[in-house]
């Protein structure tokens, strides 16, 4: 199993470009989420899915678009860069059981905003 | 409003020697708790889990307390290697859909 998959590992993008930063999970996990990293911040939640066209916003959704057609992927979209967005971003997948939420996170994506 | 915190950015600790990590949490609605390590440029990995029916859960050398009335979770890792020198985040959830994370700690062992 490749587990989370993200792609780019780096990315450099003008102030107002548009971008889609990809993700795939081979487990067949229900929940998969996006999060981003910041310097004193911790991981805040984007977006998050808990199926094949489910979705839902999280702590910090401005900005972001999400979809789910299908249970492997669940790309991020920027529509309009800005500065702010600039930070890590982690992928993450895990069943949905009442008994085990641990998360498998992907390497991330590291995004810069000019 | 950071609903869990994580006060103490960095901690340096012998080799051999027992790390203790501390998290807060404000939110009584949280039933579930985890505990992640990170390396840099890699992503979180999950560590240890404990669920608020319970005040302890134990896996080799990583123990979590959860002390409810305190709203306060803490990782104890004995003895402390080399190689478990990384950041450390916990994580609460309550409705099952959101995670809240901490802002992690910065955890050195010294060999």
């Amino acid at each position: 199993n490749a587990g989370v998959t993200q792609t780019p590992k780096f990315q450099v993008l003008k102030t107002g470009q548009s971008m889609t930063l990809q993700c795939a999970q081979d487990m067949n996990h229900e929940y998969m989420s996006w999060y981003r990293q910041d310097p004193g911040m911790g991981l805040r939640l984007i977006h998050y899915s808990v199926g094949a066209g489910i979705t839902d916003q999280g702590e910090v959704p401005n900005g972001y678009n999400v979809s789910r057609s299908t249970t492997e992927d669940f790309p991020l979209r920027l529509l309009s860069a800005a500065p702010s967005q600039t930070s890590v971003y982690f992928c993450a997948s895990s069943y949905w059981s009442a008994w085990s939420y641990e998360q498998y996170f992907g390497p991330g994506t590291r995004l810069t905003v000019t | 409003d950071q609903q869990v915190k994580q006060n103490s950015p960095s901690l340096s600790v012998q080799e051999g020697r027992i790390s203790i990590l501390n998290c807060d949490y404000t939110n009584s609605m949280f039933d579930y708790f985890l505990w992640y390590k990170k390396y840099p440029a890699e992503g979180p990995t999950f560590l240890i889990s404990i669920s608020s029916i319970k005040d302890k859960n134990e896996d080799g050398r990583f123990t979590v307390f959860l002390n409810k009335s305190a709203k306060h979770l803490s990782l104890h890792i004995v003895p402390s290697q080399p190689g478990d020198s990384a950041v450390y985040f916990c994580a609460a959830n309550s409705t099952g859909n959101q995670f809240y994370f901490g802002t992690g700690t910065s955890l050195t062992v010294i060999p």
